[in-house]
């Protein structure tokens, strides 16, 4: 089975800290995401990533950028937090092609104060 | 971009009956896939059902089935003989073929009494 960890199921952090959310799969997927969840608004795309040191701009990148240094790890990097940041953020990954299926991590909560 | 719409934020079935969650999307394309993918509290988001636009059967998966109504851009899941361990927040996602993004609804919360 597929298998997508990442890093901290909680985390409290303050206003103006630099968070870093790591996610690693362990099925050699190419491509990689990040996404936010929030009540009533379902899944948004931060960033994704096809390859490493590739990546592209979802639908909300703003305020956060994003490291894919192995095939394994994608990274998500809060480089100021702010407490419009505080969520739940999802990592995911699936094999090129396309036409795949997303596998989720457990998800990470985020509260900024 | 495309637009996914669940309308129903919450959902109450008896255990054993059957449930149907709805979703509409909007897109001008013919070719693209819908999904739908289940959150459990424990938050690990699982696939429950793939549907392919070119195919006209409706996919099922055990006590989970879809009616995918292509013209009007429906795409709904029906759960049959309802178990407690389908209580879950259950989300409606769409694909382009030739696109990564996937774009979900709002999410519908299911809940299953005993």
């Amino acid at each position: 089975d597929v298998k997508v960890t990442q890093s901290s199921r909680y985390l409290v952090k303050r206003t103006g800290e630099k968070v870093f959310l790591e996610c690693v799969q362990d099925m050699d997927h190419e491509n990689m995401f990040w996404y936010r969840q929030d009540p009533g608004l379902g899944l948004r795309l931060i960033y994704f990533s096809y390859d490493v040191k590739m990546k592209e701009k979802g639908d909300i990148p703003e305020g956060y950028s994003v490291s894919r240094e192995k095939k394994e790890r994608f990274s998500l990097i809060l480089e100021s937090a702010s407490t419009n940041q505080t969520s739940m953020y999802l990592c995911a990954s699936e094999a090129s092609g396309g036409q795949e299926t997303q596998y989720f991590g457990p998800g990470t909560r985020l509260l900024v104060l | 971009a495309q637009t996914v719409t669940q309308s129903q934020p919450e959902m109450s079935v008896q255990e054993a009956e059957t449930v149907t969650l709805s979703c509409t999307y909007d897109t001008s394309e013919s070719d693209y896939y819908l999904f739908w993918y289940k959150q459990p509290p424990s938050r690990q988001m699982i696939l429950v059902i793939r549907q392919e636009a070119y195919k006209q059967q409706n996919a099922t998966e055990n006590r989970f089935s879809v009616n995918f109504q292509k013209a009007a851009k429906s795409f709904s899941l029906k759960i049959s003989d309802s178990q407690l361990g389908d209580a879950a927040m259950y989300f409606c996602a769409y694909r382009s073929a030739d696109d990564y993004k996937l774009s979900f609804g709002a999410g519908t919360t299911v809940t299953v009494r005993a």
